[in-house]
């Protein structure tokens, strides 16, 4: 079924560390993946994609991880900024599909 | 900054009342999605359109209906507006129908139904 979230998620890291989000997704037969940053008041700003082909792919500052035997995505972020916090939401899609599915989002706070 | 534009930016309709938000797609893209995330939560599908047609739709009630135009812009119309209406309405974009290229997303139309 599709993911939907009422109550997010919230991860806390102090300005530098490293942030990993994580996300479960739920169709085993998804060929395509994006991370999605939602600032307040702002439509899903795209980070990085990866296809079901790859487990691994590096954008600047940013990886994304892919297991699809346990239908798990991850977003890492390195030296974690404040202007990252946001909410960031996972989605998925298959190639024959029209839609993206997205999860349930978390809510990433980056302390001074 | 992605391309896609969307206007109104925000707006208040009464409950029973139509509204139609639009949507133009970033140059070169051919498939418009429209998405409704409620406050919370993560967007949920609507519809798409492809080459003018609807070619998609999600779990959505026939009171909401779209266009694409030939130069790919869109509208989405929502008629007898109800409260649970009240939304952020996103706009994607992306090229080449369902196939795995990147979605790109506006700022979005924010509606809220009194």
């Amino acid at each position: 079924g599709e993911s939907v979230g009422l109550h997010l998620p919230t991860l806390s890291v102090q300005e530098g560390d490293n942030s990993i989000i994580n996300c479960a997704y739920s169709n085993s037969a998804s060929d395509y993946f994006i991370w999605y940053k939602q600032e307040s008041g702002k439509g899903p700003q795209f980070i990085i994609d990866i296809r079901s082909n790859m487990d691994k792919r590096q954008g600047q500052r940013v990886t994304v991880l892919l297991n699809k035997t346990v239908k798990h995505l991850s977003l890492q972020i390195a030296a974690t900024q404040p202007g990252d916090s946001a909410v960031y939401f996972c989605a998925e899609k298959e190639d024959s599909s029209y839609k993206l599915i997205f999860g349930s989002g978390t809510r990433l706070l980056v302390r001074p | 900054e992605t391309g896609v534009t969307q206007s109104p930016t925000h707006l208040i309709k009464t409950r029973g009342q139509q509204v139609t938000l639009r949507c133009s797609s970033q140059s070169g893209h051919n498939t418009v999605s429209w998405y409704q995330q409620a406050l919370g939560q993560g967007p949920q599908f609507i519809f798409q359109y492809y080459r003018e047609e609807e070619n998609g739709r999600g779990n959505f009630p026939p009171r909401f209906s779209g266009l694409q135009f030939p130069n790919y812009s869109s509208e989405l119309n929502v008629n007898a507006l109800e409260l649970d209406d009240s939304a952020l309405y996103l706009c994607a974009s992306s090229s080449g129908g369902n196939s795995g290229n990147t979605i790109y997303f506006g700022e979005g139309s924010w509606l809220t139904v009194v």
